[in-house]
């Protein structure tokens, strides 16, 4: 597609459940990064995968965060057990790395855990 | 820990007037981005500069660079209502994970 695609854009789940947020980079971008971003605050990276390189993990907050890539496309952020300290906008990006060129942006997904 | 901090943390000016916004960071660098960001969601990337360069031009935005001082500012000329929005500064990147500050938020009142 000619954009970063997030889905759901929004999402409302209780307390204990597991949640799963999908993105949809561009199409051939080797780069895509996760990140959370909670109400006024600046973006907290998570995990960023480059081409067929070990992902980088450091972000993840706990083990009940985990991501994956498939294919070098499209990855998936899964939240088990969510928490309500777990509710922000979670943004995902895309790049052709390596290339000097700015990052594109999904419309992030918004998660509430109530 | 954050790479970049931007400062001030929130400028309120009037339309046709100049912002500056100023980004530090702490280690060295390939590259410098400056990314815009509305109503909470999706960023979008302004301008890049690279660390062997010192300034750049887009339209109404100007960017410096001073690797001696860690340090690089945002211009907006003429600012205008739609302006208003977040603006943040983001290094690393070139396979290296990019690293946002907190932000800046612009007000820009008619």
């Amino acid at each position: 597609g000619a954009g970063v695609s997030q889905s759901p854009s929004n999402k409302v789940t209780e307390k204990g459940k597991d949640v799963e947020l999908r993105c949809d980079p561009i199409s051939g971008h080797t780069a895509l990064y996760w990140y959370r971003q909670s109400l006024g605050q600046g973006l907290e990276f998570l995990i960023y995968f480059q081409g067929n390189s070990a992902p980088d993990k450091s972000g993840l907050p706990s083990d009940r965060f985990s991501a994956e890539r498939t294919g070098g496309s499209v990855s998936t952020l899964t939240i088990q057990r969510t928490q309500q300290e777990d509710s922000a906008v979670y943004l995902c990006a895309s790049s052709l790395e390596g290339q000097g060129a700015g990052y594109t942006f999904g419309s992030g997904t918004r998660l509430t855990v109530v | 820990s954050q790479q970049g901090e931007e400062d001030p943390q929130a400028l309120s000016i009037q339309e046709g007037e100049n912002a500056t916004m100023n980004c530090s960071y702490k280690t060295s660098i390939n590259n410098l981005q400056w990314y815009r960001q509305n109503s909470g969601r999706g960023l979008v990337h302004l301008i890049l500069i690279r660390s062997n360069e010192r300034e750049k031009h887009s339209g109404r935005l100007r960017v410096t660079l001073d690797t001696s001082k860690k340090s690089s500012s945002l211009l907006i000329t003429a600012s205008r209502a739609a302006d208003t929005a977040s603006y943040f500064c983001a290094t690393g990147g070139s396979y290296n994970k990019l690293i946002f500050g907190a932000g800046t938020r612009l007000a820009v009142h008619p």
